[in-house]
């Protein structure tokens, strides 16, 4: 079965700390993304890396940055958290088949105070 | 331009069939996957369509029409743990290229 972890499923910080999500999948994935998950708003990817040291801006980059050292491991990074970062951020991985879907992990809860 | 449409909110008893509809407009088209998303977990994979026609699994069925970009997902025997969101998402090209989702249909099943 393939595996998508996350670090924390929940996360309290304060406005201007800065927040690391990590991110790890054993399937050997090529691609992974970040997608934060808001009411109303749907899923809106945030950044996605199709390789190691890769990485691509998705639809609200603003305020994240991301880290792909290792193939497994795909880390999002708020440099200074506000309070509109407050939101469930997802973590997924998937293969370069066309056909194969993405596998999601269990999601973090982040607040940012 | 990429754009996915389904319903925002759906109800319906405990038993019955209920069908989801998704229509999309996107650039490129590899193929639709459903997703399941209970409250306050990760979506889990449903289906995938690539080919016109339906494709039944268990209670579960989707359909795919590529000439009038429009699938739907049909749930039978309804049952409460059903209660659910329900995301439509295509693949637009290529293998490293994101999945487009629709922003779910929050279903609830009644008794």
């Amino acid at each position: 079965d393939v595996k998508v972890t996350q670090s924390s499923r929940y996360l309290v910080k304060r406005t201007g700390e800065k927040v690391f999500l990590e991110c790890v999948q054993d399937m050997d994935h090529e691609n992974m993304f970040w997608y934060r998950q808001d009411p109303g708003l749907g899923l809106r990817l945030i950044y996605f890396s199709y390789d190691v040291k890769m990485k691509e801006k998705g639809d609200i980059p603003e305020g994240y940055s991301v880290s792909r050292e290792k193939k497994e491991r795909f880390s999002l990074i708020l440099e200074s958290a506000s309070t509109n970062q407050t939101s469930m951020y997802l973590c997924a991985s998937k293969s370069g088949l066309l056909t194969d879907t993405q596998y999601f992990g269990p999601g973090t809860r982040l607040t940012v105070l | 331009g990429q754009n996915i449409d389904q319903p925002t909110e759906m109800t319906a008893t405990e038993g019955a069939i209920v069908q989801i509809n998704c229509t999309y407009q996107t650039s490129g088209f590899n193929g639709l996957f459903w997703y399941q998303q209970h409250a306050g977990e990760a979506p889990t994979f449903l289906s995938y369509n690539v080919l016109d026609g339906l494709e039944e699994k268990g209670r579960f069925s989707s359909f795919l029409s590529r000439s009038k970009g429009y699938s739907y997902l049909l749930l039978k025997e309804l049952q409460m743990k059903d209660s659910a969101s329900y995301l439509c998402a295509v693949s637009p090209l290529g293998g490293n290229t994101p999945l487009v989702f629709g922003k779910g249909t929050r279903l609830s099943v009644i008794a």
